[in-house]
């Protein structure tokens, strides 16, 4: 089966920029979501098809998708931007939603 | 924008069943795909698979993570615009917070969820 892979945790100063991973086999061919989670609360999408953001989201946020590595790019932190994130694809393989392990990200 | 709402949580019995519904309010239901997510305590979020109800049971109309087939069933009524995740043969690590999130469908697969259920909390215990 796909895997996509996360690194577990990113730390980042107020005001700079986080940069989260995620890494697959030719991801780059593939559309990646992104969607955010904080405590409590249910996952929020916060970009579709590797760079596309939906209505309401910040333009802080932003996506690509290159290779084997999709980024989800948080410009000028903020400290309510502290979430867990996770990236997921379509394994059109096995015809399976696929989630990576997410990365909690902590503002400093 | 469409609300999903789901039903109150469960306790529940090892080699029990359980039955979780999320009604879709204020927005499309039938063409789009109802996921079903489920999150453990602690853990990161687990697809179990999902349903298209204009297409039901059908052929693609259901779609099943691996780990879950043959003990989770989906199903979905449109007249009530309400979906339903039934999981077999619960055991304690079945508990966890169970979404239901709304996607979309393209011929070349299932795409991003745009809408999310509150969760519903799935206690296993003895």
């Amino acid at each position: 089966s796909y895997v996509v892979t996360q690194p577990p945790s990113e730390s980042v100063a107020p005001g700079e920029t986080a940069r989260i991973t995620c890494g697959g086999n030719f991801i780059g061919g593939k559309s990646v979501h992104w969607y955010q989670q904080k405590p409590g609360q249910a996952p929020e999408l916060v970009m579709y098809d590797d760079s596309d953001r939906p209505s309401g989201v910040p333009d802080r946020f932003s996506g690509s998708n290159s290779g084997n590595t999709a980024t989800l790019t948080i410009s000028r932190v903020e400290a309510g931007d502290e979430a867990d994130y996770y990236c997921q694809v379509w394994d059109s393989t096995r015809d399976q939603v696929v989630f990576g392990g997410g990365t909690k990200l902590t503002v400093l | 924008q469409v609300q999903l709402v789901q039903s109150g949580a469960e306790v529940k019995k090892p080699g029990s069943s359980v039955k979780v519904s999320c009604k879709a309010s204020g927005g499309t239901f039938g063409n789009y795909a109802i996921n079903w997510v489920r999150q453990a305590p602690g853990q990161g979020l687990e697809w179990m698979g999902g349903i298209i109800p204009i297409f039901g049971t059908a052929s693609n109309g259901q779609k099943f993570s691996d780990s879950f087939k043959g003990r989770v069933t989906i199903t979905a009524d449109e007249s009530l615009t309400t979906a339903y995740m039934e999981v077999n043969s619960l055991r304690s690590e079945d508990t966890a917070i169970y979404y239901c999130a709304r996607g979309i469908f393209l011929s070349s697969g299932w795409g991003r969820f745009d809408s999310w259920g509150r969760g519903t909390l799935v206690t296993v215990s003895s």
